[in-house]
């Protein structure tokens, strides 16, 4: 079993649609957590950081639950342009630990 | 600003043979990462340096591939005799001390080995 486990997807949302990435992971001893997006053929880049706060940053929310070792992202009115690879990611012990992506395709 | 470079951008090369990938890190970045990223692995942490020193290489699939930093703006990783399964794309990344966990990525090296 990996370590960080995702939706392996892809989905193929409309335009203006909501869609949900969902992550687990399995190591208690993970210390912080990011959602990272990758385009095709490019280097991953980060996305945002996640906090059992849960936080915001315009269309994108992403919610962390320790309890159930879980990581969630939620894209609101989705554009053309969030068609990519999304990676949940974990860092334990100062390394990041990916998980395989969910790759999202948005269409007109 | 210059992000983190990489060398050769992409790579075809035979069975056995030697292939060297280069890093030039974010100038003042303290950390330096070696990942491999496949379709059927992801992307995977191969080997990081702090301040030029190996700190874990644990991800090193085998003895055929090294890296080392000799200063503090390169970085080399090498596989020798390379082998086909090594095809993969190559990536480095950087990042300052304390800057949390934030790492920049450069474009990558496609490696195919035929």
């Amino acid at each position: 079993r990996k370590e960080v486990e995702q939706d392996p997807g892809p989905f193929n949302v409309p335009e203006g649609a909501t869609v949900a990435f969902n992550c687990t992971y399995s190591n208690s001893a993970s210390q912080s957590f990011f959602w990272y997006r990758q385009d095709c053929r490019k280097e991953p880049k980060l996305l945002m950081s996640v906090y059992s706060s849960g936080n915001e940053d315009g269309r994108f929310t992403a919610q962390l639950n320790r309890a159930s070792q879980y990581i969630s992202l939620l894209i609101r009115d989705s554009k053309l342009s969030d068609s990519a690879t999304y990676l949940c990611v974990v860092n334990r012990g100062g390394k990041l630990i990916f998980g395989q992506g969910t790759e999202l395709s948005v269409k007109p | 600003d210059a992000g983190v470079i990489q060398s050769p951008r992409h790579e075809v090369t035979e069975m056995g043979q030697e292939v060297t990938l280069r890093c030039k890190p974010i100038s003042g970045h303290d950390y330096l990462f070696w990942y491999r990223q496949t379709m059927m692995r992801g992307l995977e942490l191969l080997i990081y340096f702090n301040n030029n020193v190996p700190i874990d290489d644990s991800g090193m699939p085998e003895d055929r591939f090294s890296a080392k930093m000799p200063n503090a703006s390169f970085s080399t990783l090498k596989i020798q005799p390379s082998e086909p399964r090594d095809s993969a794309v190559y990536f480095c990344a950087s990042r300052p001390q304390g800057a949390g966990e934030t790492q920049y990525f450069g474009p990558g090296t496609r490696l195919l080995v035929l």
